[in-house]
């Protein structure tokens, strides 16, 4: 069975700091992983993907995550974070891109904090 | 390029009655996938459309029901709600073309609609 897993319910860090926030995946055969963040009272923004190719990917806003396959995770980290950073981040997998295209599997949420 | 739109964004009802969620996805999008969010369970996929026609569905009751029309909006029913059924509900559009070079799968999330049984 495919699922995801965010070790941490909550990150905390103070601006300008780097930020990482963790992921790690299982499944059976080869994953198309995403992140996506939300903000209180929206819908999920997508963030970054890895389909295949290189190992570190860098999406929107600053963020990039590493796909580590030995490791199975995918981490997603910023240099230097932002007060307007602050928002929950999903880690979501999913197997191949046959008839579930729509279904994504999607880990619990980290509130991420970042303090001025 | 216009979102996806999710209409009413807020809706209260009482437990025993109906409610209807619509959808209208990302022009040219054909795929349409709905998602029920609660603090205590997370996001959960419920079902996917693409061309009229239920592709994949989540585990949820039967009283959780979808379609989608040919212009691809889509619509979502939950008949005799529980208090459990307050959440957030998402919608999400994708092109639903199978090939690698045209489309590698990211979702694209409506605002939602949440709902309140009372």
């Amino acid at each position: 069975a495919q699922s995801v897993a965010q070790p941490e319910d909550q990150v905390n860090v103070a601006e300008g700091n780097p930020l990482t926030v963790k992921c790690t995946y299982s499944v059976s055969g080869n994953p198309y992983l995403f992140w996506y963040v939300q903000y209180p009272n929206r819908g999920l923004q997508f963030l970054l993907k890895y389909i295949t190719g290189d190992n570190l990917v860098k999406g929107s806003y600053g963020f990039e995550a590493e796909f580590n396959k030995s490791q199975t995770s995918f981490h997603l980290k910023k240099p230097s974070a932002l007060v307007s950073d602050s928002a929950l981040y999903f880690c979501a997998v999913r197997l191949d891109r046959g008839s579930t295209l729509g279904r994504l599997y999607f880990g619990r949420g980290t509130q991420l904090t970042v303090w001025p | 390029k216009a979102g996806v739109t999710q209409t009413p964004r807020y809706l209260i009802k009482t437990r025993g009655q109906q409610v209807t969620l619509s959808c209208s996805p990302i022009s040219g999008h054909r795929s349409v996938s709905w998602y029920q969010q609660t603090p205590g369970q997370g996001l959960q996929f419920l079902f996917e459309y693409f061309s009229e026609t239920q592709r994949n569905k989540g585990n949820f009751p039967g009283r959780f029901s979808g379609r989608q029309f040919s212009n691809s909006r889509s619509e979502m029913n939950v008949s005799t709600l529980e208090l459990g059924d307050s959440a957030l509900y998402l919608c999400a559009s994708n092109k639903g073309i199978m090939r690698l070079m045209e489309n590698t799968g990211e979702l694209f999330f409506g605002e939602g609609s949440r709902l309140t049984v009372l």
